[in-house]
């Protein structure tokens, strides 16, 4: 049973370009939540989504930023216009059940580094 | 909103000697979560609490949740050098599916 996967590993944009974080949870898992993480840092919640719904967007930048997992595919967090600052560590975690059905460890998978030069 | 302070930030150990890592949450979580990240991995889930008191173990590791669960610890006995790397504790509150992550506890063992 394959964990978390997330591609691309490494990622390098220009500023002002946009980048593409794909992330296809574990086979049975419905939730997927994504996290930032700069070096030394915890891990910051951004969303939390089900499969075509976004459940808690708390975290996500209102601008730039957005999230979505369809029917069919693996989920994205798009970056639109990049800035330094958006330079992290991108996890992507995914549960078989929300807090309702507990319990509900999450499964990371190996992230996203994005480097804005 | 709801925050998770954890401390120490940085621990520097012997091999063999004992480490431990606390949690406090400024309200009441509905269960806390420890995770543990090596260098350059991913976060690892180790344990969930749920109950007020409640106290599990894994081998060398200790988990507490706190009376109040507000608070909760990581212990672990007679560290070794595959212990290294970031403890990370994470809490939601009643309703939410948002887990708030702790800073993290980087431990560090010198053999």
């Amino acid at each position: 049973n394959a964990g978390v996967m997330q591609n691309p590993r490494h990622l390098v944009r220009r500023r002002g370009q946009e980048a593409r974080l794909r992330c296809s949870p574990m086979k049975g898992h419905s939730h997927v939540y994504w996290y930032r993480q700069l070096p030394e840092e915890g891990l910051k919640f951004m969303v939390y989504l089900q499969k075509e719904n976004i459940i808690d967007e708390s975290g996500m930048p209102k601008e730039r930023f957005s999230a979505e997992f369809p029917k069919e595919g693996p989920s994205i967090l798009r970056i639109q216009q990049v800035v330094r600052g958006d330079s992290a560590a991108y996890f992507c975690a995914s549960s078989p059940l929300g807090l309702a059905g507990g319990p509900f460890e999450q499964y990371f998978g190996p992230g996203t580094r994005l480097t804005v030069t | 909103g709801q925050q998770v302070m954890q401390i120490p930030q940085y621990q520097h150990v012997q091999e063999g000697e004992d480490f431990t890592t606390y949690c406090n949450s400024s309200t009441t979580l509905s269960n806390i979560q420890w995770y543990k990240q090596r260098p350059g991995g991913h976060p690892v889930f180790l344990i969930q609490l749920v109950k007020s008191g409640e106290v599990k173990k894994q081998k060398r590791l200790t988990f507490q949740f706190g009376e109040a669960k507000k608070n909760s610890s990581l212990h672990i006995t007679a560290t070794q050098t595959t212990d290294v790397g970031t403890y990370f504790c994470a809490g939601t509150q009643g309703g939410s599916e948002k887990l708030v992550f702790g800073k993290g506890t980087k431990l560090t063992v010198n053999p």
